[in-house]
């Protein structure tokens, strides 16, 4: 059965700072996703992720992946207010699996 | 283009009683899936629907729970009857039907149900 962690689960930050939040999944999986989801609203897609070595950059969001050590992370750069929001990877077969989310606050 | 719409936003019932989520994928879409996310926790995948066929159930906690998919467009996922841990959000998420390798089958969310059974 595929597993997925992600690491912190709950991750509170200054603006201006950096960091980094990691998915490991346990079996290999031929995409990953991550989500950004605000209170309320539909889990938006961030960025998908097909093979080693992928690196995307949207903003201050950079998402890797590492298929060999089956791990992606989602690098934050100069954090600022509006990123505050649950962020969820999820590898997909026929159907995604997620990763409990990580709580993103961005503080002043 | 409209996105995926579910309804309703939120629901409060109590333990014993019956509820009717219903969801409207992308319009042509014909991949659906039923997710759900409890108490804080993973989401957790339910049922997958190829237009009107399930294709996967196999996530479906338990038989009070029933999926339908009539004509191929909109989705109902009735909870009869709710029990107190079946509160959660309900995602459902539609996504094309393509052939592998050849297009994204990228699935697309709505805002969830937030179901509460009290």
């Amino acid at each position: 059965e595929l597993k997925v962690e992600q690491n912190p689960l709950f991750l509170s930050m200054q603006e201006g700072k950096n960091y980094t939040i990691y998915c490991n999944y346990s079996t290999t999986s031929d995409r990953l996703y991550w989500y950004r989801q605000d209170p309320g609203k539909s889990l938006e897609s961030l960025f998908v992720l097909l093979s080693n070595g992928a690196v995307k950059q949207e903003g201050r969001l950079m998402a890797s992946l590492d298929t060999k050590a089956r791990l992606s992370t989602l690098h934050i750069t100069a954090a600022v207010h509006d990123l505050s929001a649950t962020y969820f990877c999820a590898v997909s077969g026929s159907r995604l699996t997620f990763g409990e989310g990580t709580q993103l606050t961005v503080n002043p | 283009e409209a996105g995926v719409t579910q309804f309703p936003s939120h629901s409060v019932i109590e333990k014993g009683q019956t509820v009717t989520l219903r969801c409207d994928p992308i319009s042509g879409h014909d991949n659906l899936y039923w997710y759900r996310r409890v108490m804080g926790k993973e989401i957790k995948f339910l049922l997958h629907f190829v237009k009107e066929s399930k294709q996967d159930e196999s996530g479906m906690p338990n038989n009070r729970f029933l999926a339908e998919r009539t004509g191929g467009t909109y989705s109902t996922l009735k909870v009869q009857p709710a029990e107190l841990e079946d509160s959660g959000v309900y995602f459902c998420a539609s996504s094309q039907l393509v052939p592998p390798g050849q297009g994204s089958n990228e699935q697309f969310f709505g805002p969830g149900t937030r179901l509460t059974v009290l």
